[in-house]
């Protein structure tokens, strides 16, 4: 989607390898976030960030870390990763809008660990 | 379990008939959101839902939000190939917490049969 870029679009890593997954951002919206899509579980909020340097756990962020350096990039990190991580993951920004928010997904990143 | 429901899990519908998917929520809804994917896309946002009683059009899609029930349906009147694909009810569960964060039910998938 125009504004947002993931990268790699696909992976094939071996069990035990860091991974860091790129979310770009050219809208300079202040909250961006990971989740992940497995089948059966629509998707799972992994972390998320509300500012340059503040980032916050979601329900499933074991095995993972995030870093938020700059506005624009949101990387999600998988320190060791293993093949329970192979999944679909989406980066997502959002900005406020009066009360409710307005979303933006990333295209996806498949990641396979082998 | 989970904090967002949607059933049922998958569909299979001729195509011209209606359909509809529900999705319940065991919290307070303070934005209702729906998508839709094609396998091995991006999400598709359709349509986003406030205030209790509120009811959006999109095409031949229609989705209302029933406050009381703390429950959204989606409607798909005269089904058609093209609607095939996933659908995802996403909820702000939080409100004025301000982190804008999204949970997800766990997908809906419909086939239509030409």
């Amino acid at each position: 989607d125009a504004g947002i870029t993931q990268s790699p679009r696909h992976k094939v890593t071996e069990t035990g390898t860091p991974v860091t997954l790129r979310c770009h951002q050219t809208e300079n919206h202040r909250y961006m976030y990971w989740y992940r899509q497995d089948p059966g579980h629509g998707l799972r909020l992994i972390h998320y960030s509300y500012g340059v340097k503040d980032t916050d756990k979601g329900e499933v962020s074991d095995g993972y870390s995030v870093s938020r350096s700059k506005t624009e990039d949101f990387l999600l990190t998988l320190e060791s990763a293993t093949s329970s991580q192979t999944s679909v993951y989406f980066c997502a920004i959002s900005q406020p809008l009066g009360l409710v928010y307005g979303y933006t997904f990333g295209s996806g990143t498949r990641l396979t660990v082998v | 379990s989970q904090e967002l429901e949607q059933s049922p899990q998958s569909l299979i519908v001729q195509e011209g008939k209606n359909l509809t998917i529900n999705c319940t929520s065991s919290k307070t809804l303070y934005g209702l959101y729906w998508y839709k994917q094609k396998y091995g896309e991006g999400l598709i946002f359709l349509m986003m839902l406030q205030k209790g009683g509120e009811e959006k059009s999109h095409e031949k899609i229609t989705a209302k939000l029933d406050e009381k029930k703390q429950q959204s349906s989606l409607h798909i009147t005269a089904s058609q190939p093209s609607h095939a694909g996933i659908y995802l009810c996403g909820a702000d569960i939080e409100g004025s917490s301000n982190t804008g964060k999204l949970i997800f039910g766990q997908g809906t998938t419909l086939q239509v049969k030409p």
